[in-house]
């Protein structure tokens, strides 16, 4: 079945360091690729996507790219700050909302003053 | 203004009671979902609804029956809870089943504690 492989953490860093999670998936077909964000008691919100190989998505300062020859979506900002502390979720669809989204475990990102 | 959301925020009951947890989305959204996050803050799909119908149901137990009222609804009612259905869950809410690329939008989640 699909599934989503990211680095687990915690994982810190000082405030603005450069910023890498790893994200790699298996699926059949052609999925959509999605990184949310938790924040503290708080639900998720959707911080980028790509639908297609080759798409970059991008907000806040995160960037990903959706590389289909190494089935991987890594999560990248240039210069991370307090408050982008939180838990980082990658996920698929693979088949429309049938599937619901399959995700990975998440990783705690602790960035320090 | 809330697109998402779910009540109870916190729900704390003893083991073998009943339960339900409501959700609403004001988005105008035809699919809805319930997804479960364990305690290592896995997230796991339980439940699809597009258009009041149920789409999908993984290896959930039959204690947890989905209702859905009408598309802007969708609630779980939970039986004879167990300690390992402590958990968060998430109600979230797309506009259609059809594409892969949709976003999904979550609510903020209900922390359920069986004791």
């Amino acid at each position: 079945g699909d599934s989503v492989t990211q680095m687990e953490g915690p994982v810190t860093l000082s405030e603005e360091a450069f910023l890498t999670i790893n994200c790699t998936y298996t699926a059949t077909g052609y999925p959509s690729l999605f990184w949310y964000v938790q924040y503290p008691g708080e639900g998720l919100q959707l911080l980028l996507k790509a639908t297609k190989a080759d798409d970059k998505g991008s907000n806040k300062g995160f960037e990903a790219t959706y590389r289909k020859e190494t089935t991987s979506f890594h999560l990248e900002k240039g210069s991370v700050q307090v408050s982008d502390s939180a838990v980082y979720f990658c996920a698929l669809s693979a088949r429309g909302g049938a599937d619901g989204l399959t995700f990975g475990k998440g990783t705690h990102l602790i960035i320090q003053p | 203004d809330t697109a998402v959301s779910q009540t109870p925020k916190y729900l704390v009951t003893q083991m073998g009671n009943d339960k339900s947890i409501k959700c609403e989305q004001n988005l105008g959204h035809d699919t809805m979902y319930w997804y479960k996050q364990d305690s290592k803050k896995f997230l796991k799909i339980m439940f699809s609804y597009n258009n009041k119908e149920l789409i999908i149901n993984e290896t959930v137990p039959n204690r947890f029956s989905p209702k859905s009222p009408d598309k802007a609804h969708l609630n779980l009612h939970i039986n004879s809870l167990e300690l390992g259905d402590s958990a968060v869950y998430f109600c979230a809410s797309s506009p259609s089943l059809g594409e892969n690329g949709e976003t999904q939008y979550f609510g903020p989640g209900t922390r359920l504690l069986v004791l």
